[in-house]
């Protein structure tokens, strides 16, 4: 089993609409966890963090941490056509563990 | 403010050559990574440094892998000699604690070796 699992994709969704983005992990130790969104050929850009149970808004993001179920999600609102891209969970003891990514395509 | 930058971008080497990848982490962060992404794999960590020492470098796939951190200001990551596994996009960040903390990543060194 992967320590961070992510669905690979790709996901399609319509201009306008919500996109979620799902992540589950395995080592309960992880404290907290990172979205990191990627364009080809580029950087992992970080994009949103969350420490703590519940939700966590920045503008038309949202983050979603359940420590009970190991899982963590990314809700992106009003998806735009820009937002598609490689997106990718992490999760953090004393590094960072990756997921492979999701790819999102959001189409006009 | 710069951020993490890394030389070169693209890298094309023989089996059997070395290779040095270079990193220059955002000023003022101690904490500086190594990280890999084979190929349809995940990113994957490489090595620590808090400062000049390393801190982890459980992830470094064998010896011919060297990473260091002269002064800890930026760092370099040699391959000697380079093998065709160790083709793939090789990724450095930085961030200003250690746990738990944000991580600001390079735009990567993509390394092939034929």
């Amino acid at each position: 089993q992967k320590e961070v699992e992510q669905n690979s994709g790709p996901l399609s969704v319509p201009e306008g609409a919500i996109a979620s983005l799902n992540c589950t992990y395995s080592d309960r130790g992880s404290q907290s966890f990172f979205w990191y969104r990627q364009y080809s050929g580029k950087s992992p850009e970080l994009i949103m963090s969350i420490y703590s149970n519940g939700d966590k808004e920045d503008g038309r993001f949202t983050a979603q941490l359940n420590k009970a179920s190991q899982y963590v999600s990314l809700l992106i609102r009003d998806s735009q056509p820009s937002d598609s891209a490689t997106y990718l969970c992490a999760g953090n003891t004393d590094k960072l563990i990756f997921g492979t990514g999701t790819r999102l395509q959001v189409f006009p | 403010e710069a951020g993490v930058t890394q030389f070169p971008s693209h890298s094309v080497i023989e089996k059997g050559q070395t290779v040095t990848l270079r990193c220059d982490p955002i000023s003022g962060h101690d904490n500086l990574y190594w990280y890999r992404r084979v190929m349809g794999k995940e990113i994957k960590f490489l090595l620590h440094f808090v400062k000049e020492s390393k801190q982890d470098e459980s992830g470094m796939p064998n010896n011919r892998f060297l990473a260091e951190r002269t002064g800890g200001t930026y760092s370099t990551l040699k391959v000697q000699p380079a093998e065709l596994e160790d083709s793939g996009v090789y990724f450095c960040a930085s961030s200003v604690h250690w746990r738990n903390t944000e991580a600001f990543f390079g735009q990567g060194t993509r390394l092939t070796v034929v």
